[in-house]
């Protein structure tokens, strides 16, 4: 059973520029939520994604975007980027309104 | 808002010794609470839980008791092994939102 997955593991980006990231969520979870660590720091909410609809936001600007697909796999979209995005971007999934969210490796972004 | 305190580390033990990581939070009504374990270049592992107050959280040797009237649910374990070396995270989830909010983590190393 294949748990949370991510893609891609790292990315070096420069300023101004456009990212996506990739989570699948674990088998049977149709809920994915998007969380950003920065270095040194406890992760900090980002969005949910249920049904293909956000449903709920943390505090993080308009230049955060998602998707959920019909398979409930997830897009993390970041523009704009500046230095201060430089992170790890971690997936959790978990089933509705379940307690416990399950979080894959994250994704390392380097913003030059 | 909603918060969690940690102790701050980083914290150094020998094998066999007793561990404490310390964790208050602050919220209204009554959150769920978690301890999360990250291991080197790795995401995020749910460690153990509890969802109501005087519950007891359990797992691989790790206790911590969710107690509404200091608000507190510090880990702890009676022999730490060198593989408990990670980084270890409080959480909270309030009932109705998506959310987890996290401490800024606690770095154990444990020495042979």
């Amino acid at each position: 059973d294949a748990g949370v997955t991510q893609s891609p593991t790292h990315l070096i980006k420069t300023r101004g520029q456009q990212v996506t990231l990739r989570c699948s969520p674990k088998s049977g979870h149709d809920t994915v939520s998007w969380y950003q660590q920065a270095l040194g720091q406890g992760p900090q909410f980002i969005f949910q994604y249920y049904e293909e609809e956000e449903r709920q936001r943390g505090n993080f600007p308009d230049r955060f975007s998602g998707h959920q697909f019909p398979n409930y796999s997830s897009e993390l979209n970041v523009n704009a980027l500046l230095l201060g995005d430089s992170a790890l971007y971690l997936c959790a999934s978990s089933t509705g309104l379940a307690e416990t969210q399950y979080f894959g490796p994250g994704t390392r972004l380097l913003v030059l | 808002g909603d918060s969690v305190t940690q102790m701050e580390g980083p914290v150094t033990l020998s094998e066999e010794a007793f561990l404490t990581i310390n964790c208050t939070y602050t919220a209204t009504g009554y959150p769920s609470l978690f301890w999360y374990v990250q291991y080197p270049g790795e995401g995020l592992q749910l460690l153990l839980k509890a969802t109501k107050a005087d519950d007891k959280g359990s797992n691989k040797g790790f206790e911590a008791t969710y107690r509404k009237e200091t608000t507190s649910f510090h880990l702890e374990k009676g022999s730490v092994q060198v593989s408990d070396s990670a980084v270890y995270f409080c959480a909270l989830r309030k009932g109705g939102s998506e959310k987890l909010v996290f401490g800024k983590g606690t770095k154990l190393t444990v020495n042979p």
